[in-house]
């Protein structure tokens, strides 16, 4: 089974520039995350979808910051424009539908984020 | 809010010795419990969880029992190996915390030979 797939791994932008995440998810997860990762912090959720809708966006800057979800399957995270303080990992997980706990969460290998 | 506090890290040891990371956390209701590993250049993979208290999960040698009385999810391991060096994550899901999983800053241990 495929894991939850990023892309690009790595992305070096200037300030004020606009740059594009995409996640795509194990096959038949109906939930997508996606958390940023300070460096030497743990994850913070940003966005949850459950199929195409966003039903958790509460941390989401929404200033700068968009995502979509469209078909329900893969989902993009766009930043515009960046700033120096979002160089950062963005995480994107699937999981088969939210729960308390009894759905795992599958993380990809994450996009990291430099903006000079 | 609901939180996760582990250990100030880095954490160093020696081929074959005993291994503890603290974890305590702050929730409402019953969260469900969990230990993530980060190993260099690749994602979070979940190592173990406990989704209800005095459950212990395990996994590849490792430990952590749920303790709702000292708030408590400590993960331990009795003979760690070079391999097994990697950041570790303590999380907790549930409560405020519905549909997310919110973590603790992560401790990064190395072990030597």
């Amino acid at each position: 089974e495929a894991g939850v797939v990023q892309s690009p791994r790595y992305k070096i932008i200037e300030k004020k520039q606009p740059v594009a995440f995409w996640c795509n998810p194990i096959s038949g997860h109906n939930t997508l995350y996606w958390y940023l990762q300070n460096l030497g912090q743990g994850p913070e959720l940003l966005i949850r979808y459950e199929n195409e809708e966003a039903v958790d966006d509460s941390q989401l800057p929404k200033d700068r910051f968009s995502a979509e979800r469209l078909k329900g399957v893969d989902s993009t995270l766009k930043i515009q424009p960046a700033e120096l303080g979002d160089s950062a990992v963005y995480l994107c997980a699937s999981s088969p539908r939210t729960g308390e706990g009894s759905y795992e969460q599958y993380f990809g290998p994450g996009t990291r984020l430099t903006v000079t | 809010g609901d939180s996760v506090t582990q250990m100030e890290g880095p954490v160093t040891l020696s081929e074959e010795a005993f291994l503890t990371i603290n974890c305590t956390y702050t929730a409402t209701g019953y969260p469900s419990l969990f230990w993530y590993v980060q190993y260099p250049g690749e994602g979070l993979q979940l190592l173990l969880k406990a989704t209800k208290a005095d459950d212990k999960g395990s996994n590849k040698g490792f430990e952590a029992t749920y303790r709702k009385e000292t708030t408590s999810f400590h993960l331990e391991k009795g003979s760690v190996q070079v391999s097994d060096s990697a950041v570790y994550f303590c999380a907790l899901s549930g409560g405020t915390s519905y549909g997310k999983l919110t973590f603790g800053q992560g401790t990064i241990l190395t072990v030597h030979p």
